[in-house]
């Protein structure tokens, strides 16, 4: 139990394009995901907190405008990285908050954006 | 944001071996988790501890969390290659307020030489 999904696993787009990034709980419900990002050899930052129904939480220095976060269902968030320039290539993590299993985070298999 | 002081920050040992790592706060948590994360794929629960004091099991992984609230261990014995990869603590305060956001140490890399 308690697996959470990404897709893609991995995407390479040009600079000045967007990509969605898709995030599932599929074995239970969420109504709160995470999104994370990763740079290489450091631990996860946390990014925004997005809850089921309403506007997403961002943590301070992150872009709501950039990174838009969509969690239309309890099963799925979405992450739009928009107008991407290559800074912005990382490994970018969603976990899920599983409330019937002591609220523990689960979290996707990330992926990795390229933008060149 | 907010990390926690986790060491140490890499460890080289030989299988068998037992290993130890820890992470200390400068404020309080309610639940103390360890995870672990093998290279391109997202961290896995390895261990959760909601009370001051307790210690788990899980296989040859236990940990602890600290009385203070403020700390928590984490040991590995009679290590085997596959024990390798990066191992992250996280504190969590469990209110709606907080979201149940999770605060994370920098990590150990762990290394284990047949």
């Amino acid at each position: 139990g308690a697996v959470v999904s990404q897709h893609p696993s991995w995407v390479i787009c040009k600079s000045g394009t967007s990509v969605k990034i898709e995030c599932r709980s599929l074995d239970f419900q969420a109504t709160t995901m995470f999104w994370y990002r990763q740079f290489p050899k450091q631990s996860l930052m946390l990014m925004a907190t997005s809850n089921e129904g309403s506007k997403a939480t961002y943590e301070q220095g992150v872009e709501k405008d950039k990174f838009l976060i969509n969690h239309a269902s309890l099963t799925l968030s979405t992450l739009t990285v928009t107008s991407a320039h290559p800074e912005d290539s990382s490994f970018y993590i969603c976990s899920a908050r599983d409330q019937a299993s002591g609220d523990e985070q689960y979290f996707g298999p990330g992926t990795r954006l390229t933008v060149t | 944001g907010q990390q926690l002081n986790q060491s140490p920050q890499s460890m080289f040992i030989q299988e068998g071996e037992d290993v130890s790592m820890n992470c200390t706060s400068s404020s309080i948590f309610n639940t103390w988790l360890w995870y672990k994360q093998d290279p391109g794929e997202g961290p896995v629960l390895l261990i959760a501890l909601y009370k001051a004091g307790e210690l788990t099991s899980n296989g040859r992984l236990t940990a602890q969390f600290g009385i203070t609230r403020k700390d928590s261990f984490l040991n590995i014995s009679a290590s085997i290659p596959s024990d390798v990869g990066i191992y992250f603590c996280a504190g969590r305060i469990n209110s709606g307020g907080s979201n149940y956001k999770l605060t994370f140490g920098k990590g150990t890399l762990l290394t284990v030489n047949p």
